[in-house]
């Protein structure tokens, strides 16, 4: 079965420094990739997500993330966080397999909490 | 923009009751789930749908059941509440199928936080 791994349960970090959330997923096949953000008292939304092609992907608010396959890893990175980036982040995969329309495998979420 | 409600943010139960958690999009998507959100767990896919009077077991089936009798909306039901389904349930739908780019991302709702006393 799919699933996804999110090392880092909960980060702290100072305003202005650099953020990267790990994701490892493990499927053999060809994935779709998304990281989703959740701010407190929100709903989820997308941040950015991988299809094909150009395995660097950026995303809204200074995202990015970079598709690496032979790690199965979908990493996300922000060069500057603000205090405003605090929130809950979870990675998540769709396997496409045959017909199935293959349904999204979250991972646990980290929480960032940046500090002002 | 799409749009997912929820027909409650905030709901309290008995345990034993009957419970109906309702969720509507209107951007015309086939594809709807239900996922329960609990810290340090993540989104657990508890049932979803391909299309109207359809539906698959996700995950963590077991206590719950849906309906879907129209296309833009998907139920939730808690046949007997019990205190381990305390949780943040959250709906959310999606275009289907295969497109050039990959599947669709989903859309979410806000969430609706039950608690079962």
């Amino acid at each position: 079965a799919q699933s996804v791994s999110q090392h880092n349960h909960h980060v702290i970090l100072s305003e202005a420094a650099s953020l990267e959330l790990g994701c490892n997923y493990s499927y053999g096949g060809t994935v779709n990739l998304f990281w989703y953000v959740q701010y407190p008292g929100q709903h989820l939304q997308l941040l950015l997500k991988y299809f094909s092609g150009d395995p660097l992907v950026k995303g809204i608010k200074g995202f990015e993330a970079e598709f690496i396959k032979s790690k199965f890893s979908f990493n996300l990175r922000k060069p500057s966080v603000q205090w405003s980036d605090t929130a809950e982040y979870f990675c998540a995969v769709n396997a496409r397999y045959g017909g199935s329309q293959g349904n999204l495998i979250f991972g646990k979420g980290t929480k960032l909490s940046v500090k002002p | 923009d799409v749009k997912v409600t929820q027909s409650s943010r905030y709901l309290v139960k008995r345990t034993g009751e009957k419970v109906f958690l309702e969720c509507v999009q209107d951007m015309d998507h086939e594809n709807m789930f239900w996922y329960r959100q609990d810290p340090g767990l993540g989104l657990r896919l508890i049932y979803f749908s391909y299309d109207v009077k359809m539906k698959e077991k996700g995950d963590i089936p077991e206590g719950y059941s849906v309906s879907r009798e129209k296309k833009e909306r998907f139920s939730l039901i808690l046949e007997s509440a019990s205190t381990n389904q305390t949780s943040m349930y959250l709906c959310a739908s999606s275009f289907p199928g295969r497109t050039s780019e990959g599947y669709n991302e989903q859309f979410f709702g806000p969430g609706t936080r039950l608690t079962v006393l």
